[in-house]
């Protein structure tokens, strides 16, 4: 089946203009994740959605980030002003369930560049 | 938090030869640990997880162990193939609602 997907897939932006990303979760899937990852790193959190509740923005690093998933589907992660150390991958991921115990599968991807 | 520390960060091996990742977490409410191969330009993708009230996973060539009380845990890859050449993550759930916390990686290339 369709797994998650991500649009657009790299986006070029100017320091200091807005950009906004694309999540399309695996249908069904009650949690959304964004995560963050920097070359050469790991994945780092940045928010959680149950649904359409955004429960856990903790991850955000700074208030130009902003997340939503109005009708508990599709999200959108969104940077105002971009940064230079804004430049990364920023990764989706969904789970079936609002548990720890369930797997959450990743999209592609988003790679992002501030110039 | 949780922090999640992972061995060694790049590993080298020969076609058919066993591979070994090691990752140890902090947190000793952690509940479950996925594994992550991620290639060039992708996205991780979930390759074995194991849940807390088990000691050992296994799916063919591929297995992993958990030890609860030392707080680590290990990905085993046996007769390695070139096509297992990626960046592997381990990762380690605490909270309710499944926050994953990952290692920093281990590149494995395999030379055939």
């Amino acid at each position: 089946g369709a797994g998650v997907s991500q649009s657009p897939r790299y986006k070029v932006a100017k320091r200091g203009q807005d950009v906004a990303l694309r999540c399309d979760p695996i249908s069904g899937h009650v949690s959304l994740f964004w995560y963050q990852q920097a070359l050469g790193q790991g994945p780092e959190f940045l928010t959680y959605f149950q649904n359409e509740a955004q429960l856990d923005k903790s991850g955000l690093p700074s208030d130009r980030f902003f997340a939503e998933r109005p009708e508990g589907s599709v999200s959108t992660l969104k940077i105002q002003r971009t940064q230079q150390e804004d430049s990364a991958v920023y990764l989706c991921a969904s789970s079936p369930r609002d548990s720890s115990l369930y797997e959450q599968y990743f999209g592609p991807g988003t790679r992002l560049t501030v110039t | 938090g949780e922090n999640v520390e992972q061995h060694p960060s790049t590993l080298s091996v020969q076609e058919g030869d066993s591979a070994v990742i090691k990752c140890t977490y902090s947190d000793s409410a952690s509940n479950y640990f996925p594994w992550y191969k991620q290639e060039l330009g992708k996205g991780p993708q979930l390759i074995i997880d194991i849940r807390s009230n088990v000691g050992e996973k296994k799916d063919q060539r591929i297995a992993v162990t958990l030890n609860k009380t030392a707080k680590h845990f290990s990905l085993h890859i046996t007769e390695t193939q070139p096509e297992d050449s990626a960046v592997y993550f381990c990762a380690a759930s605490t909270d309710s609602w499944g926050k994953l916390q990952f290692g920093a990686g281990t590149q494995v290339v395999v030379t055939p």
